[in-house]
């Protein structure tokens, strides 16, 4: 099967500027999550659909990230506007079970904000 | 909220050697722990993975351990390779909660098997 694709692999952009990143999961996989990497720091949770509805966004870092999944397919998470220490890998994944199925990893989006 | 702490951040080995990472976990109610492998500008996969009923398993050269009083887990690689060279990730999260499963990450031990 396909794997998890996301787009673009690199974007750089301007303090102030707009960027939104595209997850494509794997065909069937109800659940999608969206996760960062600051330059050396931990992989962190952001948020979690299960079809087209938001489970968790707990790790949201504020309202300048706004992330869709129209008709439980793939998912957007939009920054605007993109500050300096939005850069990093964002990472989407997706699971077809819960309880511990797999989640599945996308290259990720690395994001340099100048 | 859960915290995980990783430990070695960096690890380098002669080949053939064993190469071992540490990881702690805060929270009690975490109950199943997997370990991800990313080579170079590839994407984080599953390498292994144990749940807290378990308290080791192992594929191959590699195997998990877990240590549910001290809330630690390791991963341990036997007969390293230059193709295990990666940064690897253990991450935490309780699964039977009903909620997002949300993994909770370390923040990767970089191993490098030197030939």
């Amino acid at each position: 099967e396909a794997g998890v694709t996301q787009f673009p692999s690199h974007s750089v952009i301007e303090k102030g500027q707009t960027v939104t990143l595209r997850c494509d999961p794997i065909s069937g996989h109800d659940n999608l999550y969206w996760y960062r990497r600051v330059m050396g720091k931990e992989i962190k949770f952001l948020l979690h659909f299960v079809k087209e509805s938001k489970q968790d966004e707990s790790g949201m870092p504020n309202n300048r990230f706004l992330a869709e999944r129209t008709g439980g397919t793939y998912s957007t998470l939009k920054v605007q506007p993109a500050e300096l220490e939005d850069s990093g890998v964002y990472f989407c994944a997706s699971s077809r079970a819960r309880l511990a199925g797999e989640k599945y990893f996308g290259p990720g989006t690395r994001l340099t904000v100048t | 909220g859960e915290n995980v702490e990783q430990h070695p951040s960096t690890l380098s080995v002669q080949e053939g050697d064993s190469a071992v990472i540490k990881c702690t976990y805060s929270d009690s109610a975490s109950n199943y722990f997997p370990w991800y492998k990313q080579e170079l500008g590839k994407r984080p996969q599953l390498i292994i993975d144990i749940r807290s009923n378990v308290g080791e398993k192992k594929d191959q050269r590699i195997a998990v351990t877990l240590n549910k009083t001290a809330k630690h887990f390791s991963l341990h690689i036997t007969e390293t390779q230059p193709e295990d060279s990666a940064v690897y990730f253990c991450a935490a999260t309780d699964i039977f909660q009903g909620g997002s499963e949300k993994l909770v990450f370390g923040k990767g031990t970089k191993l490098t098997v030197n030939p």
